[in-house]
């Protein structure tokens, strides 16, 4: 049982193009985490929300609590972007975390 | 960047032998944890700690044990490795009881042969 999906689990984007990763969950949350993950590379944190929407540069993220479900937008897209996005929620304490398995993105120029 | 080391950063070691992973932070932060990924699952927790020697066991926590002596420092031990434990595995750290972003250490990447 997966308390967190992810679709697609592979993405190939043209530079340029808009972007679109789902992230649907299961259990009850106080936050919804979205990571990225460069091949080879560590793990840093783009959003962390609890309702409604985020913006960063060209990333957009949403959530919609009543449906558990989450996207992450990125606007534009560019070589640079191609890496593992992983979603993630924290539990009610906030003190545990369920991850998705990650959307490799690649965005060829 | 969250001021946070592991080490070694990469190990190869043969099947059971004991190896210690050390996961090292400058923020004073109160939880730590240890995950580890593999190819088709997601970050999967092994064992956290909330304080110092303060702590809990995770759903793969099965031939792991941690300890936490100090703030700063979370060990990881294998006592004695399997070629299933073969995998990358990240430290993170979290700044305090409730919903905070975690920070993630750089990974060590741990090969048993």
């Amino acid at each position: 049982k997966n308390e967190v999906e992810q679709s697609p689990q592979n993405l190939t984007a043209q530079e340029g193009e808009f972007i679109t990763i789902n992230c649907s969950y299961s259990v009850g949350i106080s936050a919804l985490h979205w990571l990225q993950q460069h091949p080879g590379g560590g793990i840093v944190s783009l959003f962390m929300l609890s309702s409604g929407k985020k913006k960063h540069g060209r990333l957009i993220a949403t959530i919609n609590i009543q449906e558990k479900h989450s996207s992450l937008h990125i606007t534009a897209s560019h070589p640079r972007d191609s890496a593992v996005y992983i979603c993630a929620v924290s539990t009610y304490t906030g003190n545990q975390f369920y991850f998705g398995t990650g959307t490799s993105l690649t965005v060829i120029p | 960047d969250a001021g946070i080391t592991q080490s070694p950063r990469h190990k190869v070691t043969e099947t059971g032998t004991p190896v210690t992973l050390r996961c090292h932070q400058t923020e004073n932060h109160r939880y730590m944890y240890w995950y580890r990924q593999d190819p088709g699952h997601g970050l999967r927790l092994i064992h956290y700690s909330y304080g110092v020697k303060d702590t809990d066991k995770g759903e793969v926590s099965d031939g792991y044990s941690v300890s936490r002596s100090k703030t700063e420092d979370f060990l990881l031990t294998l006592e004695s490795a399997t070629s299933s434990q073969t995998s990358v595995y990240f430290c993170a750290i979290k700044g305090g009881q409730g919903p905070y972003e975690q920070y993630f250490g750089p990974g060590t990447r741990l090969t048993v042969t």
